[in-house]
């Protein structure tokens, strides 16, 4: 069974602070999605990571196969980024995408 | 253009209405997806066209009834929908070769009464 991890459930961090969200799957995962969900809004796309790493602004992901992980991090965190990132795998030759269950981020002022 | 457009943004309908919700992408992409998703829950894989035909249906009930008119464009056609229905609906499109990067819309908040 495809499956994607992810940890913590729940993140409160300080403004200014570095913030790391780590998601873990499963064999079967050839692409990694993160993905940015605001309160009551849609998704928007931060990365697709099938290896090494992507930067974008204060938006770093990697992602190690060997060890099929995936990190993604915040620097100098903002309370703008307040907001659940969903890790979620591709399936190779699939359509379909595995969702972790998100990470819920607060950044206090 | 990147996006994925929506609408309406909200919809309240009754049980016994007819409603439908719309899609379009310019981005030539050829796979388009319907996501469920509840409060505080990760979206819930609905119905999957690839090249304007169904390819994947999640065992959804029929009262929700999809439809791609052409590659830029699904719908979603509702009938006789209950309240535990209400939810975000999400539409999603890719490449389609293998995945490819998704790109999501905004939603149809839909409230069913």
């Amino acid at each position: 069974k495809n499956e994607v991890e992810q940890s913590p459930q729940n993140l409160t961090a300080q403004e200014g602070e570095f913030i790391t969200i780590n998601c873990s799957y499963s064999v079967g995962i050839s692409a990694l999605h993160w993905l940015q969900q605001h309160p009551g809004g849609g998704i928007v796309s931060l990365f697709m990571l099938s290896s090494g790493k992507k930067k974008h602004g204060r938006l770093i992901a990697t992602i190690n196969i060997q060890e099929k992980h995936s990190s993604l991090h915040i620097t100098a965190s903002h309370p703008r980024d307040s907001a659940v990132y969903i890790c979620a795998g591709g399936q190779g030759g699939s359509e379909k995408l595995v969702f972790g269950k998100g990470t819920k981020l607060t950044v206090n002022p | 253009d990147t996006e994925v457009t929506q609408t309406p943004k909200h919809l309240v309908m009754g049980m016994t209405n007819k409603k439908s919700l719309k899609c379009e992408q310019h981005m030539g992409h050829r796979a388009m997806y319907w996501y469920k998703q509840k409060a505080k829950k990760p979206p819930e894989l609905m119905f999957v066209y690839s090249y304007e035909k169904l390819s994947i249906n999640e065992s959804v009930p029929s009262r929700f009834s999809p439809e791609c008119p052409n590659s830029s464009l699904l719908n979603l056609h509702l009938h006789a929908l209950q309240p535990e229905d209400s939810a975000l609906y999400l539409c999603a499109s890719s490449q389609g070769q293998g995945f490819g990067e998704a790109f999501f819309g905004q939603g149809t908040r839909l409230t069913v009464v």
